[in-house]
């Protein structure tokens, strides 16, 4: 148990559907994190919330959409997802500031689009 | 582009056997090293994080660090079948907190 939670934990989806991922952090980190990890691939970063800055990979599809609406949630909404995008969804967190980066990870959401 | 590169593997060993990872990545300005282990299907967790050059020993864990030839290695001592996984390799430049990762190396430690 790292402090960082994730909701649901599998998801099946058909491409016209609209789903939201949920992350929630216990570890008063100030940093949260999207990764996407598909098979043979290495963890692909999606966006970062840190001290209210957005930072995002500018390859990532606009039908992914993040908000974090404070320090200890951030969101993931999925709209119109095509079947290439079924992956692990890792939410992680961090204290940025300190003098280690290290990122905690919640369990996922492995997500299956139809 | 800040690249980290491992060998994908797998890496095979005897158990009881010293496994080797190795990690090499191409920006100087790299000052976080984190070595992550990561079970089928689940999320990475953190094993080690080294900052400096030289050693640093966690139990059965040894992290090296060569900031002139920019590579860092993870040995596993007296390796076992419970520690047969992929271990991913994360750098991260001094003012950013934002690692990057590596595609990991599967380990297998057979009995």
């Amino acid at each position: 148990e790292t402090g960082v939670t994730q909701t649901p934990r599998h998801l099946v989806m058909g491409m016209t559907n609209k789903k939201s991922l949920k992350c929630e952090q216990h570890l008063g980190h100030n940093a949260m994190y999207w990764y996407k990890q598909s098979a043979k691939k290495p963890l692909e970063l999606m966006f970062v919330y840190s001290l209210e800055e957005r930072v995002e990979n500018n390859s990532v599809p606009s039908r992914f959409s993040p908000e974090c609406p404070n320090s200890s949630h951030l969101f993931l909404h999925l709209h119109t997802l095509q079947p290439e995008d079924s992956a692990l969804y890792l939410c992680a967190s961090s204290q940025v500031e300190a003098s280690q980066e290290t990122q905690y990870f919640g369990p996922g959401t492995r997500l299956l689009v139809l | 582009q800040k690249e980290v590169e491992q060998n994908s593997g797998p890496l095979s060993v005897p158990e009881g056997a010293i496994a080797s990872l190795n990690c090499t990545y191409s920006d100087r300005g790299s000052q976080s090293f984190f070595w992550y282990r990561q079970y089928s299907g689940k999320s990475p967790e953190l094993i080690m994080f080294i900052y400096s050059n030289g050693d640093k020993e966690d139990g059965r864990f040894t992290a090296q660090l060569n900031k002139a030839s920019q590579y860092v290695s993870l040995l596993i001592r007296d390796s076992q079948p419970s520690d047969s996984a992929t271990y991913l390799c994360a750098v991260s430049s001094g003012g950013s907190y934002i690692p990057t990762f590596g595609r990991g190396t599967s380990l297998i430690v057979h009995p």
